[in-house]
């Protein structure tokens, strides 16, 4: 079981280009949550994803969608990339949307804007 | 609304020492509670859970935390720190509903082990 993968490892964007980031659940998952780690800090929800649709959201801009496809991979996209916006990207999967208690997380996208 | 603090960001110990990180929730109902430890650059890997059966929880490494109600406290303790014990700890509680669910995390302990 490969669990969690997460695409690419590691990111460098210019400051107002767009960035793409892409999560495969692990097997048996159907439901995908993504999180932003700034550096120092805990990691904070962005949105979770199930049967395509997004069913929960954090306090995030609009700048940040995402998309979940038929075979429950998600991308994560933000928008005019802010100097902010560098951050550790991690994705979680679970099988049932309303608990976490068997969440799993990938090794994370590590973004840098410049 | 749900919250975790996590009282220290900085712990170090000396090899062979007690571990103790300190965490502290807010709920307003009975919550699930984790660790979460990650080793630099690297993503998330869970350490234990309380989802409301026993309250003291083992976990892996030689972890173990203990769910007291009356203190809203969920604090990580191990007897003896080994220095791959060296990382970040994250303390953090479940947010769910029917439909949805996320993760709240604290802010994070570094732990140091002192050779």
């Amino acid at each position: 079981d490969a669990g969690v993968t997460q695409s690419p490892t590691h990111l460098i964007k210019t400051r107002g280009q767009q960035v793409t980031l892409r999560c495969s659940p692990k097997s048996g998952h159907d439901t995908v949550s993504w999180y932003q780690q700034a550096l120092g800090q805990g990691p904070q929800f962005i949105f979770q994803y199930y049967e395509e649709e997004e069913r929960q959201r954090g306090n995030f801009p609009d700048r940040f969608s995402g998309h979940q496809f038929p075979n429950y991979s998600s991308e994560l996209n933000v928008n005019a990339l802010w100097l902010g916006d560098s951050a550790l990207y991690l994705c979680a999967s679970s099988s049932i949307p309303g608990q976490t208690t068997e969440a799993f997380f990938g090794q994370g996208t590590r973004l840098t804007v410049v | 609304a749900q919250s975790v603090t996590q009282l220290g960001s900085h712990v170090s110990v000396s090899e062979g020492a007690l571990v103790l990180l300190r965490c502290n929730y807010s709920s307003s109902v009975p919550p699930y509670l984790f660790w979460y430890v990650q080793y630099p650059n690297q993503g998330l890997q869970l350490l234990l859970k309380y989802t409301s059966a026993a309250t003291l929880v083992k976990g892996i490494n030689g972890f173990e935390a203990e769910f007291k109600k009356s203190e809203t406290s969920f604090h990580l303790t191990k007897p003896s720190a080994h220095m791959s014990d060296a990382a970040e700890y994250f303390c953090a509680v479940s947010v769910a509903d029917s439909s949805a669910s996320k993760i709240i995390f604290g802010s994070g302990t570094r732990l140091s082990i002192r050779p």
